[in-house]
């Protein structure tokens, strides 16, 4: 699987937007970007995923380089329940490719 | 509702001893995972079952042994305990056939203890 780089952690306040990098320099034309947060002492929880576009839903918004090789996670108020780790994964589709592959992700902290 | 339940959520035991984790889904997902978070908080994934069987096996020892009694369930048997074996186990489950990027749902986890 590409690599995804992200920085350890970040801090925001809340009720002010948040920017979580992500680098994937490797990436290929077939692999999705997919962001997954993990809220203390619980599961993963999908966020949101994209491929070119610039996406938005309910939970955030992905903003998608050019050249697809960095994106950002967009949190546009965050409140302290946003207080996760943030996984950026690259995940190709077809063929056998079912898992997804977690790295060391983004801990962010939210001040009140 | 709870989407992908675990039980039990904490289990403590002895090493050399032989438990299980179980694992359900009411999502009506084809696919299964189990995932293991280790003290450092990597998260790995195990095991795959798609339609009860088994598509991913990530080099997991053979003394992990997942079974999928039908596509609702995956459970997680592991015998002879060992002290690498505390973690935090995460059941996980998508749908793989219709679906158009599967994303996963995860369990609320078992934090294993193994003294």
């Amino acid at each position: 699987d590409a690599k995804t780089t992200q920085p350890n952690s970040m801090e925001s306040n809340e009720e002010e937007p948040v920017h979580l990098p992500c680098n994937h320099s490797t990436i290929s034309g077939t692999d999705y970007i997919h962001w997954y947060r993990q809220l203390p002492s619980q599961g993963p929880e999908y966020v949101i995923h994209g491929l070119t576009s610039n996406v938005n839903n309910r939970m955030a918004s992905l903003a998608i380089a050019e050249d697809r090789k960095s994106s950002t996670l967009i949190l546009h108020r965050a409140t302290l329940r946003d207080a996760a780790v943030y996984y950026c994964i690259l995940k190709s589709y077809g063929g056998s490719n079912y898992k997804l592959t977690f790295g060391k992700g983004t801990l962010l902290t939210v001040n009140p | 509702d709870t989407a992908v339940s675990q039980t039990p959520k904490y289990l403590v035991t002895q090493m050399g001893n032989d438990k299980s984790i179980k694992c359900e889904q009411n999502l009506g997902h084809d696919t299964m995972y189990w995932y293991k978070q280790d003290s450092k908080k990597f998260l790995k994934i195990m095991f795959s079952y798609n339609n009860k069987e088994l598509i991913i096996n990530e080099t997991v020892p053979n003394r992990f042994s997942p079974k999928s009694p039908d596509k609702a369930h995956l459970n997680l048997h592991i015998n002879s305990l060992e002290l690498g074996d505390s973690a935090v186990y995460f059941c996980a489950s998508s749908q793989l056939s219709g679906g158009d990027y599967n994303e996963q749902f995860f369990g609320p986890g078992t934090r294993l203890t193994v003294l």
